[in-house]
């Protein structure tokens, strides 16, 4: 059974620091999703990766196959990137690729 | 503007009564998909379909049932048959199914809460 865990369960930050989010996954997958669910429940994809690194502004994304990890990194954290970041394996459910999520991130930066 | 509708936001409802919560999307995609989301756990699949007139269960499909007669449109039925359910239901949607890459687009939620 594909098993997807993030750790820290939470976070809490001041403004301006470096914040890493870390995504380990049990099987073998085909992509990594990262997403931001804010406050009020709304979900955003980030990034889909299945190798090396991807960057979008203050976001980076890793992902080392061999060691079945993924980072999502905030570089100069804001307030206003309070919110839950959630990882995602794509894997082969027969002809369909289907997402397992893991539990979430509660990211809180201070001012 | 293109995207996802989920209405309503807060429903509440007695138990032993069935309620259909509704998803809309204008973003063309073929697939669409029924999430549950719970304090503590990672998003669960309830059903998801990719055309017009089909749909599989997902990994929690009892107590629920689904329709989807239209492209755009993709309601979800919580049956008195669920035995817990109060929680977070999300509806997404993507271009296809297949393929590792196929983004999902997220509604807004509709939280449901049984009293």
């Amino acid at each position: 059974k594909n098993e997807v865990e993030q750790s820290p369960q939470n976070l809490t930050a001041q403004e301006g620091e470096f914040i890493t989010i870390n995504c380990s996954y049990s099987v073998g997958i085909s992509a990594l999703h990262w997403l931001q669910q804010h406050p009020g429940g709304g979900i955003v994809s980030l990034f889909m990766l299945s190798s090396g690194k991807k960057k979008h502004g203050r976001l980076i994304a890793t992902i080392n196959i061999q060691e079945k990890h993924s980072s999502l990194h905030i570089t100069a954290s804001h307030p206003r990137d309070s919110a839950v970041y959630i990882c995602a394996d794509a894997n082969s459910g027969g002809s369909n690729y289907k997402l397992t999520f893991g539990k979430g991130t509660l990211l809180t930066v201070n001012p | 503007d293109g995207g996802i509708t989920q209405s309503p936001k807060y429903l509440f409802r007695k138990e032993g009564q069935n309620v259909t919560l509704s998803c809309e999307q204008n973003l063309n995609h073929d697939a669409m998909y029924w999430y549950r989301q719970d304090p503590g756990q990672g998003l669960r699949l309830i059903y998801y379909s990719q055309i017009v007139n089909d749909f599989q269960k997902g990994d929690i499909a009892e107590g629920y049932s689904v329709s989807r007669e239209k492209k755009e449109s993709f309601p979800l039925t919580v049956t008195s048959a669920q035995k817990n359910p109060t929680a977070f239901y999300l509806c997404a949607s993507s271009i296809w199914l297949a393929g590792p890459y196929n983004e999902q687009f997220f509604g807004p939620g509709t939280r449901l809460t049984v009293l």
